[in-house]
């Protein structure tokens, strides 16, 4: 079964610095996608990222991007010039291509400091 | 507005009362799931849908019902609740095409006591 593993359970960073939160997955397949979703306060889900697994171009949506390491099955995200609403639970997803049995890691928290 | 909706947002019951957790999304998405949140695990898919009456089991299914007889509607039904299903539960539903993101639901706070 696919797996995916959030190794830091709480991350800080000070505003406008960068900060990294690391994910790994395990698959046997060759073709499927990963996510970041940020979770805030409000506890609902916001898509921060998607990232196919056919491309190779890592993905990027203003401040946030990703790299990805499909050989190594590495997924982390990147947020630049971070802001105090960026705080929130971050959860990394796993998605076969061809069904809809999709995993979470456990989450990484993210404080930011004034 | 394309949305996904759950109702009840909020419920406290008690052990082995039946009850049942609405979901519906207004978008035509073939696939929708039934997520739980609880600290320290991240969200566990408890059952998906590829499409109406074909369910499929995912992480945690035990002590859950789902069915699909509408492709707007994927109700969560818990027959004999336990203390243990104290948890926050999503749905969520996504396309098969290449829209593939999963929107999720506000969310429900269950309290089984």
């Amino acid at each position: 079964a696919q797996t995916v593993t959030q190794s830091q359970p709480e991350m800080s960073v000070q505003e406008a610095e960068t900060v990294t939160l690391s994910c790994t997955y395990d698959t046997s397949e060759s073709d499927y996608y990963l996510f970041w979703y940020k979770q805030p306060p409000s506890r609902q889900m916001i898509l921060v990222i998607r990232q196919e697994a056919y491309k190779q171009q890592n993905a990027t949506e203003n401040r946030f991007s990703v790299n990805f390491q499909k050989a190594a099955k590495s997924f982390s995200l990147k947020i630049s010039d971070s802001q105090l609403g960026d705080a929130a639970m971050y959860f990394c997803a796993y998605r076969p291509y061809n069904n809809n049995d999709m995993r979470f890691g456990a989450g990484t928290r993210l404080t930011v400091k004034p | 507005e394309a949305q996904v909706t759950q109702n009840p947002r909020y419920l406290i019951t008690v052990t082995g009362k039946k009850l049942t957790v609405t979901c519906s999304q207004n978008m035509n998405h073939e696939y929708m799931s039934w997520y739980r949140q609880d600290p320290g695990l991240g969200l566990r898919q408890i059952y998906y849908s590829m499409n109406v009456e074909v369910t499929d089991k995912g992480d945690v299914p035990e002590g859950y019902k789902v069915s699909r007889k509408e492709k707007r509607n994927f109700p969560l039904i818990l027959e004999s609740p336990s203390p243990n299903q104290t948890s926050l539960y999503f749905c969520a539903s996504s396309s098969r095409g290449e829209e593939y993101e999963q929107y999720f639901g506000p969310g429900t706070r269950l309290t089984v006591t």
